[in-house]
């Protein structure tokens, strides 16, 4: 089992429509979880990162972190085509970067207008 | 820009060449990382330096692998004697302490012959 599942897809949504990501795991020593947006044929970027148990939420994004569960979420509201990516979750133990990230494989969203 | 610059973006080489790579963290970020990325995966981390010491290094790194970090500055990515199995996205990132997430270069695709 790898530390980190992710359905890879790949998801297609119309505009406007709400989606939801989702990514389980295994450790529990993970604390810190983040979501990044990837294009094609660019690195990672950040887009919302939360700690322990919890939401958070920025604009159309809210992520959502269960620790019983070992159950991450990202909701996208009012989806448009722009956000049309693949989105990886990923993971630490510890802040600041002392025990590298764990990455899901990544969900490729397709916004349809 | 002050983003994490990659060198090349694109490689295309014969299989038993060594090829090189090279990263420009953000100047104020301590911490650089090395991930690979295939495609419909997520990045698996490979090594990570902190500032010139290099602190952690992946399985996935084997012996043909080396990665220096000179002055705590710009980073190298060398893979001697290539083999078709090296194909994949080669991604570098940068942190500073006690910041989350990393913010990454978009990356160095390699492809072996």
């Amino acid at each position: 089992q790898k530390e980190v599942e992710q359905d890879p897809g790949p998801l297609s949504v119309p505009e406007g429509a709400i989606v939801s990501l989702n990514c389980t795991y295994s450790n529990s020593a993970f604390q810190y979880f983040m979501w990044y947006r990837q294009y094609s044929r660019k690195g990672p970027e950040l887009l919302m990162y939360t700690y322990s148990s919890g939401n958070k939420e920025d604009g159309r994004f809210t992520a959502q972190v269960d620790k019983s569960s070992k159950y991450i979420s990202l909701f996208i509201r009012d989806s448009q085509p722009s956000d049309s990516a693949t989105y990886l979750c990923a993971m630490s133990q510890t802040l600041g970067g002392n025990t590298p990230l764990v990455f899901g494989k990544g969900t490729r969203l397709s916004v349809i207008a | 820009d002050t983003g994490v610059s990659q060198d090349p973006r694109h490689k295309i080489t014969k299989r038993g060449q060594n090829v090189t790579f090279r990263c420009d963290p953000i100047s104020e970020h301590n911490r650089l990382y090395w991930y690979r990325q295939t495609l419909g995966q997520g990045p698996e981390f490979l090594t990570y330096f902190q500032n010139e010491a290099q602190l952690e290094k992946s399985r996935l790194l084997s012996d043909r692998f080396s990665a220096e970090r000179p002055k705590g500055s710009f980073s190298t990515l060398e893979i001697q004697r290539t083999e078709q199995g090296d194909s994949a996205m080669y991604l570098c990132a940068s942190s500073a302490d006690r910041l989350l997430g990393y913010t990454f270069g978009s990356g160095t695709r390699l492809t072996v012959v």
